[in-house]
């Protein structure tokens, strides 16, 4: 079946400028989580949705990114203004549920943010 | 926040060769993850964890879930080029509830020696 689908995979910018990354979840995964990776980083924990709300928005770095989720599926990641620092890749990824044992989250293959 | 610390941030290996890696974080996680990243591509799951002092292998990997709760290592053994690329360990951390969130430590950058 289909995995976790992102786009753009490379989006160039300029400084000041708002962009809209998009996640595609894997079919009947309930959560949703985004990623910062910036290079020869780890994964920087963004915020991450439980059907269409987001019970932890604490990754979020400041207050000009802000994530959405609508039918359960779909999720758009918005940064306004866009500076330099905020270069780097962004990963989206799903997991079946987010409660319980289990927590396989399933990663996309990114898109790599660049900002002039 | 909570933090874990990967170890060795990079290494070469020589084909044939065994490799280690580990995690270690001040906190208890309820299970533990690794996954391997290729450039250009989202982290792959290798082997997950759910039970203290649990080892688990996947073909030549071999992972173990400290008995601490707060440790884990992954091991390769007889190394090929196609294992050269990024390994992340993740945690994952319960808010309450049932509810959690994976942290993912730094990463171990694996390259062929030159």
């Amino acid at each position: 079946g289909a995995g976790v689908s992102q786009s753009p995979s490379n989006k160039v910018t300029e400084k000041g400028k708002d962009v809209e990354l998009r996640c595609d979840p894997i079919s009947g995964h309930t959560a949703l989580y985004w990623y910062r990776q910036s290079l020869g980083q780890g994964l920087e924990f963004l915020i991450y949705f439980q059907g269409n709300s987001a019970p932890d928005k604490s990754g979020l770095p400041s207050d000009r990114f802000s994530a959405e989720r609508t039918g359960g599926s779909v999720s758009t990641l918005t940064i306004q203004r866009t500076q330099q620092e905020d270069s780097a890749v962004y990963l989206c990824a799903s997991s079946l549920f987010a409660a319980g044992a289990v927590n396989e989250q399933f990663f996309g293959p990114g898109t790599r943010l660049t900002v002039l | 926040g909570q933090q874990l610390n990967q170890s060795p941030q990079s290494m070469f290996i020589q084909e044939g060769e065994d490799v280690s890696m580990n995690c270690t974080s001040s906190s208890i996680f309820n299970t533990w993850l690794w996954y391997k990243q290729d450039p250009g591509e989202g982290p792959v799951l290798l082997i997950a964890l759910y039970k203290a002092g649990e080892l688990t292998s996947n073909g030549r990997l071999t992972a173990q879930f400290g008995i601490t709760r707060k440790d884990s290592f992954l091991n390769i053994s007889a190394s090929i080029p196609i294992d050269v690329g990024i390994y992340f360990c993740a945690g994952l951390l319960y808010y309450g509830g049932s509810q959690g969130n994976l942290i993912f430590g730094k990463g171990t950058k694996l390259s062929v020696k030159p």
